[in-house]
């Protein structure tokens, strides 16, 4: 069954460390994965994705996230956390279904808190 | 910069009453979603849409849940009769998708939180 893990409910970092959120996926085929972030109120961000090719990608406002095959996992890393990254993480699998469309299953979301 | 807007922000309803939730995808997107997200859980997948036609669409998505394209910028997802279990934040979704490529990123809306009572 296709279906994506986020071990940690919540995290709390100090601004200016370093940061790692864990996702663990299962899916069947050649998985598309992202993270996107979501501040309180607003809409779902995209801060990175994975299709294929170099498995260290790159995102926005810093962030980065390594796919690992072996380990079906993507955790998302940022070297030095800033107090506006307090949101909510969340780790996505997705694929082309049998139909051609595209359906996108989430993580419960790891809550970031960032202390000063 | 272009985004995706969604009415109303919030929006009240009885429980059995019939509601309809706007979006509007970004102007050159040829790709629509839909997507709930129940209040503390995660977020779920209800349906895609491409060409003025469902693509692709979840469980949830049963036949209490329509959704229409019925001008050019118009999504519009529509529950027939609505329960307690819909009270949710409803969140549109939209990509280029030309050529029908689904794997185009998806730009979210900011929601809409329905409350059901």
């Amino acid at each position: 069954a296709q279906s994506v893990t986020q071990p940690d409910i919540h995290i709390t970092v100090s601004e200016g460390a370093s940061l790692e959120l864990r996702c663990n996926y299962s899916y069947g085929a050649t998985p598309y994965l992202f993270w996107y972030v979501q501040s309180p109120g607003q809409g779902l961000q995209l801060l990175l994705k994975y299709f294929s090719g170099d498995t260290l990608v790159q995102g926005i406002k810093g962030f980065e996230a390594e796919f690992k095959r072996s380990q079906s996992s993507f955790n998302l890393r940022k070297p030095s956390v800033h107090w506006s990254d307090a949101a909510e993480y969340f780790c996505a699998v997705g694929g082309i279904e049998n139909t051609g469309g595209f359906k996108t299953i989430f993580g419960a979301g790891t809550r970031l808190f960032v202390k000063a | 910069e272009p985004e995706v807007t969604q009415t109303p922000s919030h929006q009240v309803t009885q429980m059995g009453q019939e509601v309809i939730l706007r979006c509007v995808p970004i102007s050159n997107h040829l790709y629509f979603y839909w997507y709930r997200q129940i209040l503390g859980q995660k977020v779920e997948f209800l349906v895609s849409f491409y060409n003025n036609e469902i693509s692709e669409k979840s469980e949830i998505f049963d036949d209490q849940f329509s959704v229409e394209r019925p001008d050019g910028s118009n999504f519009t997802l529509k529950i027939r009769s609505t329960k307690l279990e819909d009270s949710a934040m409803y969140f549109c979704a939209s990509s280029v998708g030309t050529s029908g490529r689904t794997t185009d990123t998806q730009y979210f809306g900011p929601g809409t939180r329905l409350t059901v009572l």
